[in-house]
């Protein structure tokens, strides 16, 4: 099946660590997002890149990296400088640079830090 | 920048009942894309609807529909025939149809509970 994955589902940050979340897709989208989302409320851009080897900071980029190596792989980075990053964390992506393509999302992974 | 503004934090129905959901944004640009996703228990987002802001006609998919009013920046969703499984916390999302503009902007979100 075509969709997005995120890994891992859940994941357990010590103070002062960096941590990876995976994102990978397989519907051949150009284009991938990674949002953050507190309880109860919307979610607000990190990173998003339209192309390979290109990204852009969101609205909520600090503390936060990213890479874009591959097409199928967007990769987000928590580090130690993100001061509260308990929180879920969902990756997206869409066809190409053209803005009306639909944005799919994956499902999500749970940051918290002990 | 653009905002939304979703200002009903919660809302509940009656199964079987109509519902309608508000969203307002703020824009200066004139042409865009509104959406309503859904958002399960589950987390994972799930696209509703869409609306091009050029496009008058108002956008139905089965029981949701939208009544977009361009002139006034609203966009309502109405749930017809609600069923439980509609429960969920709704979002409206504005996008911008510049090159610059290629992410979604949200709302803060409505709790939507169906009542058996």
């Amino acid at each position: 099946d075509g969709g997005i994955t995120q890994s891992p589902k859940y994941l357990f940050r010590k103070e002062g660590q960096n941590v990876t979340l995976s994102c990978e897709q397989n519907l051949n989208h150009d284009a991938m997002y990674w949002y953050r989302q507190d309880p109860g409320q919307g979610l607000r851009l990190i990173y998003y890149s339209q192309i390979v080897n290109d990204f852009q900071k969101g609205d909520i980029a600090e503390g936060y990296s990213v890479s874009r190596e591959k097409k199928e792989s967007f990769p987000l980075t928590v580090t130690s400088a993100q001061k509260n990053p308990t929180a879920f964390y969902l990756c997206a992506s869409s066809r190409g640079k053209f803005t009306g393509n639909t944005i799919y999302f994956g499902e999500g992974s749970w940051l918290t830090v002990v | 920048a653009q905002t939304v503004t979703q200002s009903q934090p919660e809302m509940s129905v009656q199964e079987a009942e109509t519902v309608t959901l508000s969203c307002t944004y703020d824009t200066s640009e004139s042409d865009y894309y509104l959406f309503w996703y859904k958002q399960p228990p589950s987390r994972q987002m799930i696209l509703v609807i869409r609306q091009e802001a050029y496009k008058q006609q108002n956008a139905t998919e089965n029981r949701f529909s939208v009544n977009f009013q361009k002139a006034a920046k609203s966009f309502s969703l109405k749930i017809s025939d609600s069923q439980l499984g509609d429960a969920a916390m709704y979002f409206c999302a504005y996008r911008s149809r510049s090159n610059a503009g290629n992410m979604l902007t949200f709302g803060g979100g409505t709790r939507l509970m169906v009542k058996p």
